[in-house]
């Protein structure tokens, strides 16, 4: 079983283009976020919902629109790509307890 | 092909070592850390976490080391295998409850 999944796992598209990704985790956890990691391996949080509100947005360019229908949903819709926005997101969700658990990634291309 | 994680610091061990991995962090209210492990290609996956009110814990293979004087924290995995190689972060989490990241340590483990 998938704790935490994302569609797709590879994206490329042009600039300018708009795409989703989407995010769903079945561990039944409050929280979840989305991370930006780039090519230097580094990983930044973007975002966090909990219990579908807002909590945290890391000065992320409006462009970026998370959405979370459900606790168990966070989809990453983006504006207008550019080609600073290749990298790899990837969600997270987190309970109470224990650290954060991380879905497979999503590899943005921006062409 | 990539140039990902050409600019991370590496530890190049041979198989049956100990392996001890270190992480400097920032901020003196942080009060949890957890080390991940990232395999390529896939998310960071939780190995071990700690809490601020101790200096040590041990799960399977692992220890984690917490020294707040100076702000370090280390990972140490005994009697390192093949199929330890990835890239392992630290993480703190700071007062708004965001998950910092460090920049990572490639260990590459030889047989």
């Amino acid at each position: 079983d998938t704790a935490v999944s994302q569609t797709p796992k590879y994206l490329v598209t042009q600039m300018g283009n708009d795409k989703s990704i989407k995010c769903e985790q079945n561990l039944g956890h409050d929280t979840m976020y989305w991370y930006k990691q780039d090519s230097k391996k580094f990983l930044k949080i973007m975002f966090s919902y909990n219990n579908k509100e807002l909590i945290i947005n890391e000065t992320v360019p409006n462009r970026f629109s998370p959405k979370s229908p459900d606790k168990a949903h966070l989809n990453l819709h983006i504006n207008s790509l550019e080609l600073g926005d290749s990298a790899v997101y990837f969600c997270a969700s987190s309970g109470r307890l224990a650290g954060e658990f991380f879905g497979p990634g999503t590899r943005l291309t921006v062409l | 092909g990539e140039s990902v994680g050409l600019h991370l610091p590496t530890l190049s061990v041979q198989e049956g070592d100990n392996s001890i991995i270190n992480c400097a962090y920032s901020n003196s209210a942080s009060d949890y850390f957890i080390w991940y492990k990232q395999e390529s290609g896939k998310g960071p996956q939780f190995i071990i976490d700690i809490r601020s009110n101790m200096d040590k814990r041990q799960g399977q293979r692992v220890t984690v080391l917490l020294n707040k004087t100076v702000k370090h924290l280390s990972l140490q995995i005994a009697a390192t295998q093949p199929g330890d190689s990835a890239v392992y972060f630290c993480a703190e989490m700071d007062g708004f409850q965001k998950l910092v990241f460090g920049t990572g340590t490639r260990l590459l483990v030889s047989p």
